[in-house]
């Protein structure tokens, strides 16, 4: 098993589809993230969760919903999306919510919105 | 409040030739600088890290990087590249009680035979 792993890897989605994102972590850590990484811009971090408690919210719409259930799976729920947000969203972990510079990445979810 | 810049968006080589990515940061408390690499339809994965101690930083797959404060840099380098090398570099600075990282716009790496 590979440290990070996401599902799917590529997402078609209309403006009015419901969808989910899956990531899961089998490394042993705490901390877990959600990224958006668009062309041309830096990595944006969405949400922070440590010890499955969301500890941040970087101001995302809410049309995106996470949810970790424990601290191996963080789900990122997607609905009424907009364009714009197609992107590639990375999953994250790491050992300690303090070491969040010491990222272990997934592969991310290639996500386009028609 | 942190930043990151990456002085150049793409750097072309020749492959086995030297290579310096170029990055500075700005920030109002003692940092610590990371770079990342991600290879094509792939997720980042961490190169080197800079928290404390000797100013040069060895990483993974021959790249180092120096940690000069005076000029609030943190530049990339390895002496000499390959073809493999090709992919996209973002350096990133986390300090003080903000543990969370900040990620420049990344330089792409593109190495040529």
């Amino acid at each position: 098993e590979t440290g990070v792993t996401q599902t799917p890897r590529h997402l078609v989605m209309g403006m009015t589809n419901k969808k989910s994102l899956k990531c899961e972590q089998h490394l042993g850590h705490n901390a877990m993230y959600w990224y958006k990484q668009s062309a041309k811009k830096p990595l944006e971090l969405m949400f922070v969760y440590n010890f499955k408690e969301q500890t941040e919210n970087n101001s995302v719409p809410s049309r995106f919903s996470p949810e970790c259930p424990n601290s191996s799976h963080l789900f990122l729920h997607l609905h009424t999306l907009q364009p714009e947000d197609s992107a590639l969203y990375l999953c994250a972990s790491s050992q300690e919510v303090t070491r969040a510079g010491e990222l272990f990445f997934g592969e991310g979810s290639r996500l386009t919105v028609l | 409040a942190q930043s990151v810049t990456q002085l150049d968006s793409q750097v072309p080589v020749f492959e086995e030739a030297p290579v310096e990515l170029r990055c500075n940061y700005s920030s109002s408390v003692s940092v610590y600088l990371f770079w990342y690499v991600q290879y094509p339809n792939q997720g980042l994965q961490l190169l080197l890290k800079y928290l404390s101690g000797s100013t040069l930083v060895k990483g993974i797959n021959g790249f180092e990087a120096e940690f000069n404060k005076s000029q609030t840099s943190f530049h990339l380098r390895k002496p000499s590249v390959h073809i493999s090398d090709t992919a996209e570099y973002f350096c990133a600075v986390s300090g003080g009680s903000n543990y969370k990282l900040t990620f420049g716009k990344g330089t792409l790496l593109t190495v040529n035979p």
